[in-house]
């Protein structure tokens, strides 16, 4: 199975500030990854696919770069909204799909 | 719009078998797309358990396959987990959500609310 890597797994940040999330796949998975943001109490939220396609609705501080095995997952002014936990998934090797651990965005 | 309803007992006793159903609307399940469930142990990350397209082809996590059956019921528009022989370490909230069929419509697009369920005497 493919082993997605998320860094960091938690930090701390300000409303207005650009936040950036890596995830790191332990193979290449060309640009098959998708990103999702989770609120407590709730189900996760497709954000991004194809490593920088933005599912519609959502907003356009929210981008994603990367392929192979290194992609980021950008917030260019952080809403207080947005204060919530993300995740990657692979979708280029299955079964498994595969997701990451997890990265949290708190409040500072 | 599409809607995806978890359903099943909250509670299940060691030994026994988890199951549960997810109710689709908005979206004939027949149309296409994989159905499928990942849970969420308290606290933790994503687990993705299996997945169900419309004919029966099934696709299960290696780590679960021994324990999983995964079933669609295209009349009622719903398909079910079945989850044999919990532990604690099976307690979750339990999803329900839709990813497409070819490699590169792998992402979740819907998902349900989510179930918890507890494993517990």
């Amino acid at each position: 199975a493919i082993r997605m890597t998320q860094s960091p797994s938690s930090f701390s940040a300000s409303t207005g500030d650009r936040v950036t999330i890596t995830c790191r796949a332990s193979q290449g998975i060309s640009s098959y990854l998708a990103w999702y943001q989770q609120k407590p109490g709730k189900a996760p939220k497709l954000l991004i696919y194809a490593a920088s396609t933005l599912q519609s609705g959502v907003p356009s501080r929210f981008s994603g770069s990367g392929s192979g095995t290194d992609f980021t997952l950008t917030i260019s002014c952080l809403q207080s909204e947005d204060f919530a936990t993300y995740y990657c998934q692979q979708y280029y090797s299955y079964p498994p799909w595969t997701f990451g651990q997890g990265t949290k965005v708190e409040i500072k | 719009q599409v809607q995806l309803q978890e359903s099943g007992p909250g509670l299940v006793k060691p030994s026994e078998t988890l199951s549960l159903t997810c109710a689709v609307s908005g979206y004939s399940i027949s149309s296409g797309y994989y159905w499928g469930w990942i849970r969420q142990p308290p606290g933790k990350g994503l687990e993705w358990i299996g997945s169900i397209y419309h004919s029966g082809s099934t696709y299960y996590n290696p780590s679960l396959k021994s324990r999983v059956t995964i079933s669609v019921d295209t009349s009622k528009n719903q398909f079910s987990l079945k989850l044999s022989s919990v532990t604690a370490a099976d307690t979750a909230v339990y999803y329900c959500a839709r990813h497409g069929v070819q490699l590169w419509l792998g992402y979740f697009d819907y998902w349900g609310q989510g179930t918890l369920v507890t494993v517990s005497s």
